[in-house]
C-alpha cells in the first residue's frame, strides 16, 4: 500500500469553525490531491499541488484553501466549516515523475458538520 | 467542460457470472486517459485498469477488461468470473494527456451475490 495517511479519521464539528485536514506522504510524490466524496456526484477534485508551495484550484474548491510547506504533507482547511462541507475527503497522490492518472488514495476523513 | 458518465447507480451480478458497467464521456479532444477505479466497503480506492485514448487494443487485467468504443465515446468495464471481493463502487475517470486532473463519474455500486 502506498504510505498516505489521512488526519483525522472522523471529525465532527459545528458550521463556523475552522477544520485542518491533514494528508502525509512517505512516498515522496510530487502531485498531491484533495477530493470530496458525495453521493450522487462522485469524487470532485478541491485542490491540488503539484510541489511545495505549488497549488492550484479544482472544481469544487470555494471555501477551501490548501497549504504545502513539505514534500509530504498537504493540508486541506476550511476556515469557516458549513453544513454543505459535510463530507467524505479523501487525500491522492501521484506519480513521483509527473502525473500519469493512477492516484493512491488514502482512507478518506469522514467531516460531519452540524 | 469534460463530464463523464455513469447511468447505472447499481448494479448486481451472481458470482462466478460476468457483468459489464458503462460509461460515457464527452470531449472534443483525442489525447487522453481513461481508468477504472474501485472502492471496496473499507473505502480505499484502487486503479482497476488504464486505457490510453490513442491505443485500439482494449486493456485488460485478468478478469477485467474494457471495451473502449473512441468514436462513441463508451468505455465500458466488463468483470469476468464474478467474485464476492469485486463487491465495490465502481468509478470511471478521464484525464487529457499532459494535465494532472482526474475527472470522475458518479460510481456505479456493485454487489456480487453468491
Amino acid at each position: 500500500d502506498a504510505g498516505i495517511t489521512q488526519s483525522p479519521r472522523h471529525k465532527v464539528t459545528e458550521t463556523g469553525t475552522p477544520v485542518t485536514l491533514r494528508c502525509h506522504q512517505t512516498e515522496n510524490h510530487r502531485y498531491m490531491y484533495w477530493y470530496r466524496q458525495d453521493p450522487g456526484h462522485g469524487l470532485r477534485l478541491i485542490h491540488y499541488s503539484y510541489g511545495v508551495k505549488d497549488t492550484d484550484k479544482g472544481e469544487v474548491s470555494d471555501g477551501y484553501s490548501v497549504s504545502r510547506s513539505k514534500t509530504e504533507d498537504f493540508l486541506l482547511t476550511l476556515e469557516s466549516a458549513t453544513s454543505s462541507q459535510t463530507s467524505v475527503y479523501f487525500c491522492a497522490i501521484s506519480g513521483s515523475s509527473g502525473p500519469t492518472g493512477e492516484l493512491f488514495f488514502g482512507e478518506g476523513s469522514r467531516l460531519t458538520v452540524l | 467542460a469534460q463530464t463523464v458518465t455513469q447511468s447505472q447507480p447499481e448494479m448486481s451480478v451472481q458470482e462466478a457470472e460476468t457483468v459489464t458497467l458503462s460509461c460515457t464521456y464527452d470531449t472534443s479532444e483525442n489525447n487522453y486517459y481513461l481508468f477504472w477505479y474501485k472502492q471496496p466497503p473499507s473505502r480505499q480506492m484502487i486503479l482497476v485498469i488504464r486505457q490510453e485514448a490513442y491505443k485500439q487494443q482494449n486493456a485488460t487485467e485478468n478478469r477485467f477488461s474494457v471495451n473502449f468504443q473512441k468514436a462513441a465515446k463508451s468505455f465500458s468495464l466488463k468483470i469476468s468470473d464474478s467474485q464476492l471481493g469485486d463487491t465495490a463502487m465502481y468509478f470511471c475517470a478521464f484525464m487529457f494527456v499532459g494535465t494532472d486532473k482526474l475527472i470522475f463519474g458518479t460510481g456505479t455500486r456493485l454487489q456480487v451475490f453468491p
